[in-house]
């Protein structure tokens, strides 16, 4: 069975301290992963793919790496609207398997 | 400019009385789901949808239910609601095919049952 386990499950922050979210999988047939931002109360919102162990994404503030075994989110500098909570998922087939999630609280 | 509708966003139901969540996309991709979403949790996947080809996770409730006349519309139906199916319905597409295979989401549907 696909596993997804993300760490910490909460990380408080202040204003510019970087830091970084973890995201363990076990998977047969990894066919990509996905990272995601959802806020309160509505739908996740697609941030990255990756598709191949090594392979880098970035976008703004945050950048997402790629190993056989995990994947992590790296946030710089982040700011009080980063503050959310930051999904990881896998795709074996035609499904999606989510982690919990990791909640971020960005103090100003 | 949405993509992935769910309508309503917030439903209240009364204990046992069938509900009908609703879900349409401008996407046109063949792959639709249906996650529930727990506080705290993460989405669990109740059903996804190949074009017309139906599957259901094992461990959905038979209480669950789902319906794709078409590409764009996808229904959950929920037969008897329990106070523990109360949770954030979630929606989404994604199209195989393409370069990037992303998951499109709603915004979701909020159930309270009382």
């Amino acid at each position: 069975e696909d596993q997804v386990t993300q760490s910490p499950e909460a990380l408080r922050l202040q204003e510019g301290e970087s830091s970084s979210l973890n995201c363990s999988y076990t998977v047969s047939g990894l066919r990509g992963l996905f990272w995601y931002r959802q806020d309160p109360g509505k739908g996740p919102e697609f941030l990255f793919t990756l598709y191949s162990a090594g392979e880098e994404k970035e976008k703004e503030r945050l950048k997402a790496t790629l190993t056989k075994k995990e994947s992590f989110l790296h946030i710089t500098a982040p700011k009080p609207e980063d503050s959310a909570t930051y999904l990881c998922a896998v795709q074996t087939g035609y499904k999606l398997s989510f982690g919990a999630g990791t909640t971020v609280t960005v103090r100003a | 400019d949405a993509m992935v509708i769910q309508n309503p966003r917030y439903q209240v139901t009364q204990f046992g009385k069938p509900v009908t969540l609703s879900c349409s996309q401008t996407l046109n991709h063949n792959v639709m789901y249906w996650y529930q979403q727990k506080s705290s949790q993460a989405p669990k996947l109740l059903f996804h949808y190949y074009d017309k080809d139906f599957n259901n996770e094992a461990d959905t409730p038979d209480n669950f239910q789902s319906r794709r006349p078409n590409t764009s519309f996808c229904f959950l139906d929920i037969r008897s609601p329990g106070l523990g199916d109360a949770a954030m319905y979630l929606c989404a597409t994604s199209e195989p095919g393409q370069a990037n295979t992303e998951a499109f989401f709603g915004q979701g549907t909020r159930l309270t049952v009382v």
